[in-house]
């Protein structure tokens, strides 16, 4: 089936620095969509994109839908300690009603 | 609360045994999806259903899997003859629409000794 790659696989930041992770697929998608598991938890949404081009932000959090429906992006601005968690793409590929995975970005901030 | 649960949270099994798991949506929601989490990786899809009917199970590794949802609310994902590969954390979430935004519940962590 269709895969996600998502990169970086880890982050070590400094509390107050922007960070930005991104997401790439082989087929278009039609969705895509941007989870934070923190331990023992399950994923937990923070963005949803549903049009090509869609840009959208929830905070201090900015995740873009790209123009080739094939890319997604996930900013986020002035980290804090609490943003220390795993980080998932997720979309549903064109024609498809199953959610396909990337296998996350792990952030760790220093305060 | 209102958000998905599931159980039990943990479950040890020897292999070999059969083992059921619990997903109770949020009220009201239609589709339900459940995930296995290995170590490391994201959620990997097994079955959506949509209502009482499973909408699409290809993601069912094999036919010691298999899920129910008979009155299109509480669903079981039932694994027969349990493998030290199945050890994971079983995902369920639930979503108001198909294709709408899902909401995972806390998961089921299975160990096959």
């Amino acid at each position: 089936g269709q895969q996600l790659n998502q990169s970086p696989q880890s982050m070590f930041i400094q509390e107050g620095e922007d960070v930005s992770m991104n997401c790439t697929s082989s087929s278009i998608f039609n969705t895509w969509l941007w989870y934070k598991q923190d331990p023992g938890e399950g994923p937990v949404l923070l963005i949803a994109l549903y049009k090509a081009g869609e840009l959208t932000s929830n905070g201090r959090l900015t995740a873009q839908f790209g123009i080739t429906r094939k890319d997604s992006f996930l900013n986020i601005s002035a980290s804090i300690p609490s943003d220390v968690g795993i980080y998932f793409c997720a979309g549903n590929p064109y024609n498809n009603n199953d959610m396909r995975f990337g296998a996350g970005t792990r952030l760790t901030v220093k305060p | 609360g209102a958000g998905v649960s599931q159980t039990p949270s943990n479950k040890v099994t020897e292999k070999g045994k059969y083992v059921e798991l619990r997903c109770d949506p949020i009220s009201g929601h239609t589709a339900l999806y459940w995930y296995r989490q290995s170590l490391g990786q994201g959620p990997e899809f097994l079955i959506y259903f949509q209502g009482t009917g499973a909408a699409d199970d290809s993601g069912l590794p094999n036919d010691r899997f298999f899920a129910v949802r008979p009155e299109g609310s509480v669903s079981t994902l039932k694994i027969q003859r349990t493998e030290r590969g199945d050890s994971a954390v079983y995902l369920c979430a639930s979503s108001a629409q198909d294709l709408g935004e899902q909401f995972f519940g806390p998961g089921t962590r299975l160990t096959v000794l």
